[in-house]
């Protein structure tokens, strides 16, 4: 069993659609919980992290974690064709760089 | 600035030649990242670098050398790559490793895309 997994997609939706995003790991020992947006060719960007359980909203976008049953979603609210990227879940034990673990990404079209 | 840039954005070698790809950061971050990433596959770390010393090497083969010649600077140095080096090598810079109080972001840079001929 992987360490993170996510639904490898792709995932179309039209424009204006709820997506959710999800994945699930299994070290328990995980903390922080990061959703990072890659558009083709170019690096990754954070997106929103949160640490430990619970819910974080940033505009469009909410993050929800579910540490007992390991499972972390990213949902998008109202789409844009400009939201078609690929979202790779992430994850670590502690605050430092050193120790993320990638899922394996879920690349998303937002058709206009 | 919070911007990671690496130099050159593609890079073509054969496997005999020496290259280098370039990251720099002018956020005063003290934790620099190498990263490989394959086509429709996740970031791996090959390399972690603290306050200008190597923190972490993933078993990376010697024909990857990383060089970290002052805290804004990142090189890799590539040496006698085989085709399946080919990848987006990325950069990414962080305040640093160590602190408990606040999470340290990762900033990425743009990635240099290396074919290995």
């Amino acid at each position: 069993q992987k360490e993170v997994e996510q639904d490898p997609g792709p995932l179309s939706v039209p424009e204006g659609a709820i997506v959710s995003l999800n994945c699930t790991y299994s070290n328990s020992a995980f903390q922080y919980f990061m959703w990072y947006r890659q558009y083709s060719r170019k690096g990754p960007e954070l997106l929103m992290y949160t640490y430990s359980s619970g819910n974080k909203e940033d505009g469009r976008f909410t993050a929800q974690v579910d540490k007992s049953s390991k499972y972390i979603s990213l949902f998008i609210r109202d789409s844009q064709p400009s939201d078609s990227a690929t979202y790779l879940c992430a994850m670590s034990v502690d605050s430092g760089g050193q120790n993320f673990v990638f899922g394996p990404g879920t690349r998303l079209s937002v058709l206009p | 600035d919070t911007e990671v840039t690496q130099t050159p954005k593609h890079l073509v070698m054969g496997m005999t030649n020496k290259k280098s790809l370039k990251c720099e950061q002018h956020m005063g971050h003290r934790a620099m990242y190498w990263y490989k990433q394959k086509a429709k596959k996740p970031p791996e770390l090959m390399f972690v670098y603290s306050y200008e010393k190597l923190s972490i090497n993933e078993s990376v083969p010697s024909r990857f050398s990383p060089e970290c010649p002052n805290s804004s600077l990142l090189n890799l140095h590539l040496h006698a790559l085989q085709p399946e080096d080919s990848a987006l090598y990325l950069c990414a810079s962080s305040q640093d490793l160590n602190s408990v109080t606040v999470y340290n972001e990762q900033f990425f840079g743009p990635g240099t895309r290396l074919t290995v001929l």
